[in-house]
C-alpha cells in the first residue's frame, strides 16, 4: 500500500538558512509524488510534484525537491528561508490507476526565526 | 485564489444534528474531492467523484454521504453529528480525477460540533 512518512513533524530554521524537509514514501509502483503547502486558515496550495520525469523537481517559491527511488525519498528544500515560508507543509503521494485519491504524511510545521 | 469555493466558511452545530457542506469546482475540473483534516487523524481522503458519478471511496463514514450534481458541483451530508466530527473539511477539484493531476483546494469548512 501507499504511504509517506515525513520525518520530523516540527523543523525551525533562521530567516536565510537552507529549508530541509524530509519525506520518505512506500509504493508498490512508481509513484506520482507532490509537496502541499498549508498558511495559518488558509487552504492547501501543491508547491510542486513529481510524475515520473525529470527527478529534480522545481516548484513556485524557490521550493524543490528530489526524487530518490534507491532512497525511497523525497525531500523538500529551498535554498534560503524566508519569513513568509512559515506554514505546515505536506509530502502527498497517490494510488495508481484512475483515481486521484491522495495519500497525505503528517505533516512538517516549518517555524522560520528573524 | 484557487478557483474552488466551499460554503460556509464557519459552520458551529450540536451533536445529533444534520449538516450539508457545498463545494464548487474549478471551472472546467470534472472530479472533486472531499478530505477531511483533523488534529488526531491529520488530513484523510473521504471520496472522489467524476462528472456525477462516485469514482473512488476512503474513510468515510456511513454517517456521510456526497453527491456531485450535474452542474459539478457537489455536497457533502454529515448527519447524526458527533463531537469528535468537529473538523476542516476540504474540497479539492482536478481536470479529469486521475492520479497525476493537481488538485486545487479551497478554503475549507470549519465544523465545531458541540
Amino acid at each position: 500500500a501507499q504511504s509517506v512518512t515525513q520525518l520530523d513533524s516540527h523543523v525551525s530554521v533562521s530567516e536565510g538558512t537552507p529549508v530541509l524537509l524530509r519525506c520518505n514514501y512506500s509504493s508498490s509502483y512508481s509513484p506520482s509524488l507532490f509537496w502541499y503547502v498549508q498558511h495559518p486558515n488558509k487552504g492547501l496550495q501543491l508547491l510542486l510534484k513529481y510524475t515520473s520525469a525529470a527527478t529534480l523537481v522545481k516548484g513556485i517559491n524557490g521550493f524543490e525537491a528530489e526524487f530518490k527511488m534507491s532512497e525511497t525519498s523525497f525531500h523538500l528544500t529551498k535554498p534560503s528561508a524566508h519569513m513568509s515560508d512559515a506554514a505546515e507543509y505536506f509530502c502527498v503521494v497517490t494510488l495508481s490507476g484512475n483515481t486521484g485519491k491522495l495519500i497525505f504524511g503528517q505533516g512538517t510545521t516549518l517555524q522560520v526565526k528573524p | 485564489d484557487s478557483g474552488v469555493t466551499q460554503t460556509p466558511k464557519h459552520l458551529i452545530t450540536a451533536t445529533g444534528q444534520r449538516v450539508t457542506l457545498r463545494c464548487s469546482p474549478r471551472s472546467g475540473d470534472l472530479s472533486v474531492y472531499w478530505y477531511q483534516q483533523s488534529l488526531d487523524q491529520g488530513l484523510q481522503f473521504l471520496i472522489q467523484y467524476y462528472n456525477g458519478e462516485e469514482r473512488a471511496k476512503g474513510n468515510i463514514l456511513e454517517r456521510f454521504s456526497a453527491q456531485q450534481f450535474p452542474d459539478l458541483h457537489s455536497e457533502l451530508n454529515l448527519s447524526s453529528l458527533e463531537l469528535g466530527d468537529s473538523a476542516l473539511y476540504f474540497c479539492a477539484s482536478s481536470a479529469n480525477g486521475v492520479n497525476q493531476e493537481t488538485q486545487y483546494f479551497g478554503p475549507g469548512t470549519r465544523l465545531l460540533v458541540l
